[in-house]
């Protein structure tokens, strides 16, 4: 499996701030991009996706940047929230269901 | 609508045991994929299975088998237990149809310790 390098490993924000966190790949292959948050104790939950036709995709307070030529994408969480605080984990996807996530992104929310 | 069910929860092995892990997946999906969770290797994909049949293997030897039953739910065996084998052992399912969409909807998984 080609690699997906997610960056940071752990952030703290305060409430209210702006969580970013980036991911690259290189399989260009993959062309579906989701995002999934997993809460100790807990399986993974998707929370958002993007196709690589799309530079932006927003849902809520989350929003993905994609891009194609960089082959770089990023999740930003705005208004970050203490219910926020979880593990953070993008992937890539091609043909199947066979995703490729990255390493993970532990985020801290202080009140 | 019940989510994706994995048992055991929890089991302790020694080396060179076998153990056996058991996936329901959610009502009406087909497709169940198996993924181990470490600290140090993160998520990788082990395999999925689609309507009874195989449709992708991820890079894991040969230790390491699954099937599905008629009726969607899945098992995992890994045989030979090794230490390295510890993990949560993570079932997730989706309707399977089709191109990737990506939308798995993961168990809680199954955390394996091997002593």
């Amino acid at each position: 499996q080609q690699q997906v390098k997610q960056s940071p490993q752990s952030l703290i924000v305060q409430k209210g701030g702006i969580s970013i966190i980036n991911c690259a790949y290189e399989n260009t292959a993959f062309d579906y991009f989701p995002w999934y948050q997993q809460f100790p104790g807990k399986g993974p939950a998707l929370l958002i996706a993007i196709r690589p036709d799309v530079s932006e995709k927003k849902e809520g307070r989350f929003t993905i940047s994609f891009n194609k030529s960089a082959k770089q994408f990023s999740l930003h969480i705005m208004d970050s929230q203490p219910g926020d605080s979880a593990t953070y984990f993008c992937c890539g996807g091609d043909a199947g269901n066979m995703l490729t996530f990255g390493g993970g992104t532990r985020l801290m929310v202080k009140p | 609508k019940a989510g994706v069910t994995q048992t055991p929860r929890y089991l302790i092995k020694t080396r060179g045991q076998q153990v056996t892990l058991s996936c329901s997946p959610i009502s009406g999906h087909r497709s169940v994929s198996w993924y181990q969770q470490t600290p140090g290797q993160g998520l990788q994909f082990l395999f999925e299975y689609f309507s009874e049949t195989q449709r992708n293997k991820g890079n894991f030897p040969g230790r390491f088998s699954g099937r599905q039953f008629s009726n969607s739910r899945s098992e995992m065996n890994v045989s030979t237990l090794e230490l390295g084998d510890s993990a949560l052992y993570l079932c997730a399912s989706s309707w399977g149809g089709g191109m990737n969409t990506g939308e798995l909807f993961f168990g809680e998984g199954s955390r394996l310790t091997v002593l």
